[in-house]
């Protein structure tokens, strides 16, 4: 069966700074992955996904991720952090369906 | 992506009552999907609606309480029955599109009261 694991509850970062989300899965092959952010009261945005390919994959809002593998990790990066970007981030595994982390909630430090 | 309507977007119910929550998606899909999203929570799988046969449902959602519709291939809805104030969450379907990843919709907002 196919699971996401997202080992951070909440983050705290400075704006201006740079950001890693961390999302490990568990699959038996290469999965699809997603990460998603959700604002205070808001739906589901898609930031970016990962089907095949390349595994450094650009999304929105200046976000990347990157496909390792190796370490069946999936983890969210921002080189520079902008206030508005405090929310809900989710990591999601879909095959089948889909299955969601319980989700990083991020802060942004003025 | 197609798009998909979900109404109502929010209601707030009398405890013991029941809503049912319609998703329509202006193509057809083969599978659809419906999410819970409790207050400060995740999303949480609770049934997979494929046209023609009975959902199936995740470990800890059944149908009694969470009967599931999926009459053709661009509709489906959700009934959350016999409610209680644990029933307060976001209700969301989703749609698995060819190549597309998934699409969800807007949600519904439920509050039981």
């Amino acid at each position: 069966a196919q699971s996401v694991t997202q080992p951070d509850i909440h983050i705290t970062v400075s704006e201006g700074a740079s950001l890693e989300l961390r999302c490990n899965y568990s699959y038996g092959a290469t999965p699809y992955l997603f990460w998603y952010v959700q604002s205070p009261g808001q739906g589901l945005q898609l930031l970016l996904k990962y089907f095949s390919g390349d595994t450094l994959v650009q999304g929105i809002k200046g976000f990347e991720a990157e496909f390792k593998r190796s370490q069946s990790s999936f983890n969210l990066r921002k080189p520079s952090v902008h206030w508005s970007d405090a929310a809900e981030y989710f990591c999601a595994v879909g095959v089948n369906d889909m299955r969601f982390g319980a989700g990083t909630r991020l802060t942004v430090k003025p | 992506s197609a798009v998909i309507s979900q109404k109502p977007s929010r209601d707030i119910c009398q405890r013991g009552t029941s809503l049912t929550i319609q998703c329509q998606v202006d193509s057809q899909v083969t599978m659809m999907f419906w999410y819970r999203q409790q207050p400060g929570q995740s999303l949480t799988l609770i049934a997979t609606a494929n046209q023609g046969s009975e959902a199936t449902y995740e470990s800890g959602f059944v149908i009694d309480k969470f009967p599931i519709s999926r009459p053709n291939l661009t509709f489906s809805t959700l009934t959350v029955s016999n409610m209680s104030p644990e029933d307060s969450s976001i209700y969301l379907c989703s749609y698995r599109g060819r190549g597309d990843g998934y699409t969800f919709g807007s949600g519904t907002r439920l509050t039981v009261v």
